[in-house]
């Protein structure tokens, strides 16, 4: 079975500074992996993935995620946090479902909250 | 505008009752998902569905019971057997078309006394 660890329960950065969120996966083939955002209270919000091809992935809000095979890692990153990026933020790995059917489960790590300081 | 809607926003029972959640989705996507969050443990996947009619158990389906009668609608019945019902709830869709990503309502906090 696959499984998510994401090293970091809290993080917290200074406004501007350079961010990296570490995450690594448990799983016997090819991954499929996920990075998801979660305001207080709120659903959960893609912000990038990763199925083939390029190692490296851009998502939305100016995020991007490296996939290390070697190293079981994807790891978010971005070069400048904003106070708005304060959130708790979430990778997942992706296998199919136990039917065999083509839509996938999801497993998710247990989060880091982000706190950014002005 | 597509998404998923989860109602209520918050929900109050008491102990012993059975309390059904609503999940719908106008994005014409197969599959649905229920998943529970407590603080700390990120989401844990309940019970999942990839076709109208047809659910499997996830990882704690235990107190709960689902159905899938239309493509649309995934409701999440917490029976009285659920012995730590208060938590988030969150409701998902995906698409085999869209890679498998799942998409998120804004989820549903119950609370029991």
């Amino acid at each position: 079975a696959q499984s998510v660890t994401q090293p970091d329960i809290h993080i917290t950065v200074s406004e501007g500074a350079s961010l990296e969120l570490r995450c690594n996966y448990s799983y016997g083939a090819t991954p499929y992996l996920f990075w998801y955002v979660q305001s207080p209270g709120q659903g959960l919000q893609l912000l990038l993935k990763y199925f083939s091809g390029d190692t490296l992935v851009q998502g939305i809000k100016g995020f991007e995620a490296e996939f290390k095979r070697s190293q079981s890692s994807f790891n978010l990153r971005k070069p400048s946090v904003h106070w708005s990026d304060a959130a708790e933020y979430f990778c997942a790995v992706g296998a199919p479902g136990n039917s065999g059917g083509s839509n996938y489960k999801l497993t998710f790590g247990k989060g880091t909250l982000l706190t950014v300081n002005p | 505008d597509g998404g998923i809607t989860q109602s209520p926003k918050y929900l109050f029972r008491k102990e012993g009752q059975n309390v059904t959640l609503s999940c719908e989705q106008n994005l014409n996507h197969d599959a649905m998902y229920w998943y529970r969050q407590d603080p700390g443990q990120g989401l844990r996947l309940i019970y999942y569905s990839q076709i109208v009619n047809d659910f499997q158990k996830g990882d704690i389906a235990e107190g709960y019971s689902v159905s899938r009668e239309k493509k649309e609608s995934f409701p999440l019945t917490v029976t009285s057997a659920q012995k730590n019902p208060t938590a988030f709830y969150l409701c998902a869709s995906s698409s085999q078309w869209s890679s498998y990503e799942q998409y998120f309502g804004p989820g549903t906090r119950l609370t029991v006394t």
